[in-house]
């Protein structure tokens, strides 16, 4: 079965602090990996997109992936209480199978 | 530009009556998506639409659950005898090709069976 694991948290970091998240997958043939946050309520929002091994910048958000060990994780620096929500990783095994995300929670 | 769409935005419904939920996915993006999601609980894959392919219907619960999409756009899922446990939010997401491109999601239709 494929499968993408997440902790489902919470997560507690204090603001200023750098958030990190995990996800493992169980197919080793993926090849395009995503992150997307969900506020309570409402709908995934994609935030990074990842396809090669190694690190993906964009502003706070850098996205590692590691295909041999078949992890990828997502950093949040200088997390900002407004980053609090549920991250969801998702990696394509012939449809996009999604983990069941980790909340996080950011305290001022 | 428009990102997807859904409507109704909130839908309260009657055991036993058929429910018709509407997606407008962003133009130009050939693949469609629908997932459910019930309250904290993840993203549940439904069926999904690539051009003119036939559509990948493995993630629909039973056959009272039926998609179409019409014009390779707009796509209409219906639930017929809707059950108490068909209760959920029901998200479309729709991409420029198959499942290696970033799906971007509508804001999702709420369906509550009373």
């Amino acid at each position: 079965q494929k499968e993408v694991e997440q902790n489902s948290g919470p997560l507690s970091v204090p603001e200023g602090a750098i958030a990190s998240l995990n996800c493992t997958y169980s197919d080793r043939g993926s090849q395009s990996f995503f992150w997307y946050r969900q506020y309570s309520g409402k709908s995934p929002e994609l935030i990074m997109s990842i396809y090669s091994n190694g690190d993906k910048e964009d502003g706070r958000f850098t996205a590692q992936l590691n295909k041999a060990s078949q992890y990828v994780s997502l950093l949040i620096r200088d997390s900002q209480p407004s980053d609090s929500a549920t991250y969801l990783c998702a990696v394509s095994m012939g449809k996009l199978v999604f983990g069941t995300g980790t909340r996080l929670l950011v305290s001022p | 530009g428009a990102g997807v769409s859904q409507s109704p935005s909130n839908k309260v419904t009657e055991k036993g009556k058929d429910v018709e939920l509407r997606c407008d996915p962003i133009s130009g993006h050939t693949a469609l998506y629908w997932y459910r999601q019930s309250l904290g609980q993840g993203l549940e894959f439904l069926i999904y639409f690539q051009g003119n392919s036939a559509p990948d219907k493995s993630g629909l619960p039973s056959d009272r659950f039926s998609a179409e999409r019409t014009g390779g756009s707009v796509s209409t899922l219906t639930i017929q005898r809707t059950q108490q446990e068909d209760s959920a939010v029901y998200l479309c997401a729709s991409s420029l090709g198959g499942t290696a491109y970033e799906q971007y999601f509508g804001p999702g239709t709420r369906l509550t069976v009373t």
